[in-house]
């Protein structure tokens, strides 16, 4: 199978605490933020986004965070389940060029390798 | 709901030959994303395109091409494939509107051996 994990930060937890994967994001002028959740063989899968204007957002058993100040992002779990075991991304989307449209591009971070322990 | 369909799952090919990866998006989205995502690695942005013209282009080698066609799919042509280029292959889609999610396929595992 693939090797996903063996080069990611890795974070290791029991079935239904919280859970917290952290990210830096590298340009100031990115205004737009996303969550994925990518299980081995799949593609990312969109979890929860936040923009700029906002420090904190909540969905279904996750929140996101976002420190503009420090470029910082983070994404809450509660009550891990097994299921959430998947690597997590964090993307900051900056718009390239001035023509509107869909001139913006997609920046994924470095991966984190969650794994849930029952 | 429909999803980002991608074509094959799977495709192994020889050092020096072409391969040509497919991507149907999800209906009503107008721009389509590739990315190349290596064992361990974060999905790197290759090239985008909106409403069948390129709007991007990141860490794309000059030995691949992409085009959106009048049905909005894709298509990632690979030529004179090196070892290197063993990876899986995303494409994602979103409307046309900033600030909107990309939705990802599957990808297309590329082997070269």
């Amino acid at each position: 199978g693939e090797s996903v994990g063996l080069h990611l930060p890795t974070l290791s937890v029991q079935e239904g605490d919280n859970s917290i994967i952290n990210c830096a994001y590298s340009n100031s002028a990115s205004d737009y933020f996303i969550w994925y959740k990518q299980e081995s063989g799949k593609g990312p899968q969109f979890i929860i986004d936040i923009r700029s204007n906002m420090d904190k957002r909540q969905g279904q058993r996750v929140t996101v965070l976002l420190n503009k100040t420090v470029k910082h992002l983070s994404l809450q779990i509660a009550a891990t389940q097994p299921g959430d075991s998947a690597v997590y991304f964090c993307a900051e989307n900056s718009q390239v060029g001035n023509s509107g449209g869909s001139n913006y591009k997609l920046t994924f971070g470095k991966g984190t390798l969650l794994t849930v322990n029952p | 709901a429909a999803g980002v369909i991608q074509s094959p799952r799977h495709l192994i090919k020889e050092k020096r030959e072409t391969a040509t990866l497919k991507c149907y998006p999800i209906p009503r989205h107008d721009t389509v994303y590739w990315y190349q995502q290596g064992p361990g690695q974060d999905p790197q942005f290759l090239i985008s395109f909106y409403e069948k013209m390129q709007s991007d282009k990141g860490s794309i080698p000059d030995r691949f091409s992409a085009q959106q066609f009048s049905d909005y799919h894709s298509e990632l042509n690979m030529s004179s494939l090196e070892l290197g280029d063993s990876a899986l292959y995303f494409c994602a889609s979103t409307q046309g509107t900033y600030n909107s999610p990309l939705h990802f396929g599957n990808g297309t595992r590329l082997t070269v051996t």
